[in-house]
């Protein structure tokens, strides 16, 4: 059982280039979210899915996209980086479409942009 | 708007007791979490509390206070592993988690 895991583990982008990052959990979970972490700020909510093939945007969501097109995968896509994207990005998951049961994280994604 | 306020850092001696507060503002109300992250690894989940009390989990404790907007995480018999940051989250009526900044906890031996 591996959890939940994320690919790559770091990445460093120049301005204007795009990527995904991967997300894929074992769990059979209908929750999944991508939330970003700064010095000093909280997890910040970028965007959410309750299901395969619905998905809808948190806090944060400018910037970014995201597909589900399976349960167990949530790739969340970098349209044309920008330094202020710089941040740690987890991604995590849960049994629960509310959000209210325990929240299991991956390791994160270390992303720099120069 | 919606808010969560808790101390950015303190600091604590091995095998002491430590209570870490946090006050929280959000439009609704569905249970407050704890977890801990230690450095350039992600949050565990901690404690859930949706009721008001002490819920008790081995050396860790977590209180809750509904008409107060305030909880608190109590850790017992401090150990140098218990050295990371411990992030408390509000779930809004919209079943969103918000979250505060995190407190960086220090153990000194």
């Amino acid at each position: 059982n591996a959890g939940v895991t994320q690919t790559p583990k770091f990445q460093v982008l120049k301005t204007g280039q795009s990527m995904t990052l991967q997300c894929a959990q074992d769990m059979n979970h209908e929750y999944m979210s991508w939330y970003r972490q700064d010095p000093g700020m909280g997890l910040r909510l970028i965007h959410y899915s309750v299901g395969a093939g619905i998905t809808d945007q948190g806090e944060v969501p400018n910037g970014y996209n995201v597909s589900r097109l399976k349960k167990q995968n949530f790739l969340l896509g970098l349209e044309s980086a920008a330094p202020s994207q710089t941040s740690v990005y987890f991604c995590a998951s849960s049994y629960s479409v509310e959000g209210a049961d325990t929240q299991y994280f991956g390791p994160g994604t270390r992303l720099t942009v120069l | 708007g919606q808010n969560i306020d808790q101390p950015t850092e303190m600091t604590a001696t091995e095998g002491a007791i430590v209570q870490i507060n946090c006050t929280y503002q959000t439009s609704g109300f569905n249970g407050l979490f704890w977890y801990q992250q230690h450095a350039g690894e992600a949050p565990t989940f901690l404690s859930y509390n949706v009721l008001d009390g002490l819920e008790e989990k081995g050396r860790f404790s977590s209180f809750l206070s509904r008409s107060k907007g305030y909880s608190y995480l109590l850790l017992k018999e401090l150990q140098m592993k218990d050295s990371a940051s411990y992030l408390c989250a509000a779930l809004d009526s919209n079943y969103q988690l918000i979250w505060g900044a995190g407190t960086k906890l220090i153990i000194k031996p």
